[in-house]
């Protein structure tokens, strides 16, 4: 297993249109953690999933932004209708559904919104 | 109280110097401290991290020292050298491994030779 793997690497939207990102965890790992980077800025977190289950959405915004996990697949980060401030790189993290290990980071997606 | 207060925004350093970069925290029952390195373009990648039982841990040329009582914690990156320009996050958790980290706003390190 590589590690957290993100795709796409690079993905570029018009406004209003939709956009969708995914993550698979590194093997073993059930919980998935979302976090949004603007330019210049820190990691803010966004949504933490379990398989099939939503733990913590309080860094979601209300609109628009969406998270899945399957039982199986990737989790998916779903934004409708991308305006230009959703522009930003979006990286996932993953860990085991162990207590007292560490969280591994994906490479990210950067979405640029035109 | 949810926030992790992270200072200097950037850092010059000489090759060979001290980088020293502190992270302040408000919530008591935080339970694990990380430090994380990112380059241009990367996602962010663990350095070092501690739980606040200890006061100090070192890897190699990293150590975090840890303040219990002031609720702070701190990076030191002892012989810093040019490839160690990056951004540095500090991080907080309540539980290690099943709650979400809460960052720092990050430090940029730039390191001539």
């Amino acid at each position: 297993n590589a590690g957290v793997m993100q795709n796409p690497r690079h993905l570029v939207r018009r406004r209003g249109q939709e956009a969708r990102l995914r993550c698979s965890p590194m093997k073993g790992h059930s919980h998935v953690y979302w976090y949004r980077q603007l330019p210049e800025e820190g990691l803010k977190f966004m949504v933490y999933l379990q398989k099939e289950n939503i733990i913590d959405e309080s860094g979601m915004p209300k609109e628009r932004f969406s998270a899945e996990f399957p039982k199986e697949g990737p989790s998916i980060l779903r934004i409708q209708q991308v305006v230009r401030g959703d522009s930003a790189a979006y990286f996932c993290a993953s860990s085991p559904a162990v207590a007292n290990y560490g969280y591994t980071f994906g490479s990210g997606t950067r979405l640029t919104v035109v | 109280q949810q926030q992790v207060k992270q200072s200097p925004q950037s850092l010059i350093v000489q090759k060979g110097g001290i980088s020293i970069i502190n992270c302040a925290y408000e919530n008591t029952a935080f339970d694990y401290f990380p430090w994380y390195q990112q380059f241009p373009g990367k996602g962010p990648a663990l350095l070092i991290a501690i739980r606040p039982d200890v006061s100090e841990k070192k890897e190699g040329r990293f150590t975090i020292s840890f303040n219990k009582s002031a609720k702070q914690f701190s990076l030191h990156i002892m012989d810093s050298q040019p490839g160690d320009s990056a951004t540095y996050f500090c991080a907080a958790s309540l539980f290690l491994g099943t709650d979400k980290l809460i960052f720092g706003t990050g430090t940029r390190l730039q390191v001539f030779p």
